[in-house]
């Protein structure tokens, strides 16, 4: 079965400065990995997504994120935070597109004005 | 588009008590729901996923006679927490696809608290 990790519980960030959540997963082949983010009082949201192809992907709101196979992560980037990033972070596996997907634990941002 | 919600936002019930928890997609026809259930700094862990019209499937260790769900029409799910305890207090949420849509593509609706006590 597949699983997933994030190890960062909270993330402290100015705001401006640039931002990386990692992820790392567990699984034989190659999954399918997504970025979801839950703001307070609202439903999750994917944020991107990987299926193959080109290992940068980008996403909405300015994130992207990079899928390293070696590494077997697929840590979420954004270059300038924003206030209204506050958020928390969910990484998330599934063996493929037609599977609900398995969530890490997820990563509190926390963005200082 | 693509909206879900969920009423109650928030409900407290004493122990022994059932409640109800609504989740509706406003906007489109959802085929398919799904609950999960999220534990302070932990994951969501999926409960169970509904299709409209027959049974729910229940996730290995979900107690299918203690959360009753029902997802009668396209745009209604409800799950119903039966005979409460403390234990079951935590913050439920719901998703739903759209018809033909990856299981992945998953519209959440914004959760509710059910503090039982």
């Amino acid at each position: 079965a597949q699983s997933v990790t994030q190890p960062d519980i909270h993330i402290t960030v100015s705001e401006g400065a640039s931002l990386e959540l990692r992820c790392n997963y567990s699984y034989g082949a190659t999954p399918y990995l997504f970025w979801y983010v839950q703001s307070p009082g609202q439903g999750l949201q994917l944020l991107l997504k990987y299926f193959s192809g080109d290992t940068l992907v980008q996403g909405i709101k300015g994130f992207e994120a990079e899928f390293k196979r070696s590494q077997s992560s697929f840590n979420l980037r954004k270059p300038s935070v924003h206030w209204s990033d506050a958020a928390e972070y969910f990484c998330a596996v599934a063996p493929g597109g037609s599977y609900i997907p398995t969530f890490g634990r997820g990563t509190s941002l926390i963005v200082h004005p | 588009g693509a909206v879900v919600s969920q009423h109650p936002s928030r409900v407290i019930c004493k122990s022994g008590t059932s409640v109800k928890i609504e989740c509706r997609s406003l906007d489109f026809q959802a085929t398919t729901m799904f609950w999960y259930r999220q534990f302070p700094k932990k994951s969501l862990m999926l409960m169970a996923t509904s299709n409209e019209g027959s049974k729910a499937t229940y996730e290995q260790g979900v107690e299918k006679d203690k959360f009753l769900i029902n997802h009668a029409s396209l745009t209604l799910s409800t799950l119903t927490v039966t005979s409460a305890h403390p234990e079951d207090s935590s913050f439920y949420i719901c998703s739903a696809t759209t018809p033909g849509g990856p299981s992945y593509e998953q519209y959440f609706g914004p959760g509710t608290r059910l503090t039982v006590t």
